[in-house]
C-alpha cells in the first residue's frame, strides 16, 4: 500500500506568491492532519480535516493560510502572499478513523523555501 | 494537553539495547502514551503506543510504570538506522476536537555509534 504522498517535495516561492501543498492520504484514510516544522523548532499542529470538513484549525495562522480536503482529490494547504517566515517543512498525516489510540501516518513533507 | 519530559539526547552503541525514558506526571487516566520518531529529512514515523500494559511490536517495546507517570521506550538492539529524534506524546481520549492532534515536544535525539 502506498503511504501518505506529499508533493511537491521541495517548493521555492518568492515573497508575495502563493504556495499550494498537496497531500494524498493513505488509501481508505479519511482523516488528514497538517503540521509545520520551522527551522530548529519542533513540529506544530496546524489543522485537522475530515473529508470536506475542518474539524480543528486551532494551529492555523489567522491570515493567509487555508486548508481543504475535498470529497475527491488530495488535501491542499494553501498559503497566500508568502513571507520569509513561512519557510519550513510542512508534513501531512492521515488516519483511517479518529481515536486517541489510532496512529497517524506521515508523509515525507514539503520543504518550502521563500526567496 | 498533559506535558511530557524527555532527556535532550542519548547515545548508544550499535547492537546494544536502548532505553528512552519519558516522564508524564500529569497524565490523566484515559490518556494514551504514543511514541514517534523522526529520521533526518523524513516525516515522523509511528513507533508504538499503550495505555496501561506493556506493549511489544516489531519495532520496539513500551514499558509503562504502574502509576503511569512515566514510560520507557526500549529498542532491543540499536542499529545505525535507529538514529533519530524520539518523541513521547500523550493523546487525550475522545471527547473533543483537540484529541485529533499530536503535540510534539523537543524529543530525545538518539545517536547510535558503530
Amino acid at each position: 500500500n502506498a503511504g501518505v504522498m506529499q508533493n511537491p517535495r521541495h517548493l521555492v516561492r518568492r515573497r508575495g506568491q502563493e504556495a499550494r501543498l498537496r497531500c494524498s492520504p493513505m488509501k481508505g484514510h479519511s482523516h488528514v492532519y497538517w503540521y509545520r516544522q520551522l527551522p530548529e523548532e519542533g513540529l506544530k499542529f496546524m489543522v485537522y480535516l475530515q473529508k470536506e470538513n475542518i474539524i480543528d484549525e486551532s494551529g492555523m495562522p489567522k491570515e493567509r493560510f487555508s486548508a481543504e480536503f475535498p470529497k475527491e482529490g488530495p488535501s491542499i494547504l494553501r498559503i497566500q502572499q508568502v513571507v520569509r517566515g513561512d519557510s519550513a517543512a510542512y508534513f501531512c498525516a492521515s488516519s483511517p478513523v479518529q481515536g486517541s489510540n489510532q496512529p497517524q501516518h506521515f508523509g515525507d513533507g514539503t520543504r518550502l523555501s521563500i526567496l | 494537553d498533559a506535558k511530557t519530559t524527555q532527556p535532550n539526547s542519548m547515545e548508544s552503541n550499535e547492537e546494544e539495547p536502548v532505553h528512552l525514558p519519558c516522564n508524564h506526571s500529569t497524565i490523566s487516566g484515559t490518556d494514551y502514551i504514543h511514541w514517534y520518531r523522526q529520521l533526518p529529512s523524513q516525516g515522523p514515523e509511528y513507533v508504538i503506543h499503550g495505555l496501561t500494559s506493556n506493549v511489544n511490536n516489531r519495532m520496539a517495546s513500551l514499558a509503562i510504570a504502574e502509576d503511569r507517570k512515566s514510560s520507557t521506550l526500549i529498542l532491543h538492539r540499536a542499529t545505525l538506522r535507529d538514529a533519530a529524534v524520539y518523541y513521547c506524546i500523550l493523546r487525550a481520549n475522545a471527547g473533543g476536537t483537540s484529541y485529533g492532534k499530536l503535540t510534539f515536544g523537543q524529543g530525545t535525539i538518539l545517536t547510535v555509534h558503530p
